[in-house]
């Protein structure tokens, strides 16, 4: 149980162009889902929180004009890069949560990988 | 959250236990002690989470000492696939949706044939 699916995997795109992410549970509902964002060699660092409904809540020194979150339903999340540079390139993470209990783990998607060349 | 603190790299022989310590002296009375691990190039991978009491599941055993200042994670029979960087992360929810997981830099546990 408790699975999360994040597509694409990988995505190769030019500069100028958006990305859209997608971060699905698959058999659980998900009131909270987060995003995540990592570099190489470094750890996970939070961007985003996004509830159902409204709008997402972004960490300092996160563009929300740049990496737009859409949480439209309870099982699917949506992260879109918007004008994606070099700089952006980066492995992306979203996370769930089960309704419920405040203190239920997150569970991971896999992640996306984005090279902006 | 609480700052938590663990050493950067470990090794353990495979099939012994890997004992996975971290030390997390200022987290408040409401805050869980998360455990996760990752595999390179794939997200983190739950493992187990506790507040006081000491807790098992079919992946590992968490130990937390009676004054919360500390735990440690025990992988009882360490496998190749357990080669990961392990991360213990202080969380709690604090209202409005306002829940966060912090991760640090983690151990980076290597098993060794």
């Amino acid at each position: 149980g408790a699975v999360v699916s994040q597509h694409p995997s990988r995505v190769i795109c030019k500069s100028g162009t958006s990305v859209k992410i997608e971060c699905r549970s698959l058999d659980f509902q998900a009131t909270t889902m987060f995003w995540y964002r990592q570099f190489p060699k470094q750890s996970l660092m939070l961007m985003a929180t996004s509830n159902e409904g409204s709008k997402a809540t972004y960490e300092q020194g996160v563009e929300k004009d740049k990496f737009l979150i859409n949480h439209a339903s309870l099982t699917l999340s949506t992260l879109t890069v918007t004008s994606a540079h070099p700089e952006d390139s980066s492995f992306y993470i979203c996370s769930a949560r089960e309704v419920g209990d405040f203190n239920q783990p997150q569970h991971f998607g896999d992640g996306t990988r984005l090279s902006i060349l | 959250d609480a700052k938590t603190t663990q050493p950067p790299s470990m090794d353990c022989a495979e099939g012994r236990a890997a004992n996975l310590p971290c030390n997390h002296s200022t987290i408040s009375g409401n805050e869980y002690v998360y455990w996760y691990r990752q595999i390179h190039s794939q997200g983190p991978q739950y493992i187990i989470h506790g507040l006081k009491n000491n807790k098992t599941n079919e992946m590992a055993s968490l130990i937390i000492t009676e004054d919360r200042k500390s735990s440690t994670l025990i992988l009882p029979h360490a496998t190749l696939r357990d080669t990961a960087v392990y991360y213990c992360i202080g969380g709690a929810y604090s209202g409005a949706g306002s829940y966060q997981l912090t991760f640090g830099k983690g151990t980076k546990l290597s098993v060794i044939p």
